[in-house]
């Protein structure tokens, strides 16, 4: 079975800082996709990113990029200037490209200091 | 433009009752999930559909049953609920496989 693993369960960082969260997983596939979503408060879950294993480039959205190292199965999202509304939960996602489950990570809870 | 709809948003159970989790999404979405989330152990996959009269069980289904009778419906059904079903459920929706997928504001269940 497909397993997503954040080893991070709290991360802090500084307004305007750089932040990195950790996600690794576990297949025996090729072909598969990864997201990470980002839950705040409010528990409304929203897409960041989405990274398709097949592509080399990182994936990338204004301050937000994405390590992709398919040989290590790691998958971690940088925040860049970070602000004080990115505080959240952030889940990484995979998704195996033959079938239809979508499975989380335990999450990363994300502070962010002014 | 709702999106996906769960209703109630907040429940109380009693040990050994039943009830009926809604969920109705209105943009025409092939894919629904049902996932629950426990403080620290992030969402688990109950059931998904991929389409109206299918259904497949996902990592944690013991305890509850779903039906897929329309495209825009995938009700959540706990019979006997326990304590360990305390938990926040969300329904999801997404438009076909790989793509993003859309999240309801949840459904915080206590049973008591």
């Amino acid at each position: 079975a497909q397993t997503v693993t954040q080893s991070q369960p709290e991360m802090s960082v500084q307004e305007a800082e750089t932040v990195t969260l950790s996600c690794t997983y576990d297949t025996s596939e090729s072909d598969y996709y990864l997201f990470w979503y980002k839950q705040p408060p409010s528990r409304q879950m929203i897409l960041v990113i989405r990274q398709e294993a097949y592509k080399q480039q990182n994936a990338t959205e204004n301050r937000f990029s994405v390590n992709f190292q398919k040989a290590a199965k790691s998958f971690s999202l940088k925040i860049s200037d970070s602000q004080l509304g990115d505080a959240a939960m952030y889940f990484c996602a995979y998704q195996q490209d033959n079938t239809d489950k979508l499975i989380f990570g335990t999450g990363t809870r994300l502070q962010v200091f002014p | 433009n709702a999106g996906v709809t769960q209703t109630p948003k907040f429940r109380i159970l009693k040990i050994g009752q039943s009830m009926t989790l809604q969920c109705t999404q209105d943009m025409n979405h092939n894919y629904m999930y049902w996932y629950r989330q426990d403080p620290g152990m992030g969402l688990k996959l109950i059931y998904y559909s991929v389409g109206a009269g299918i259904t497949d069980k996902g990592e944690v289904p013991n305890g509850y049953n779903v039906s897929r009778s329309t495209t825009e419906d995938f009700p959540l059904r706990l019979e006997l609920a326990a304590p360990s079903q305390t938990s926040v459920y969300f329904c999801a929706s997404r438009f076909r496989r790989n793509t993003e997928a859309f999240f309801g504001q949840g459904t915080r269940l206590t049973v008591v």
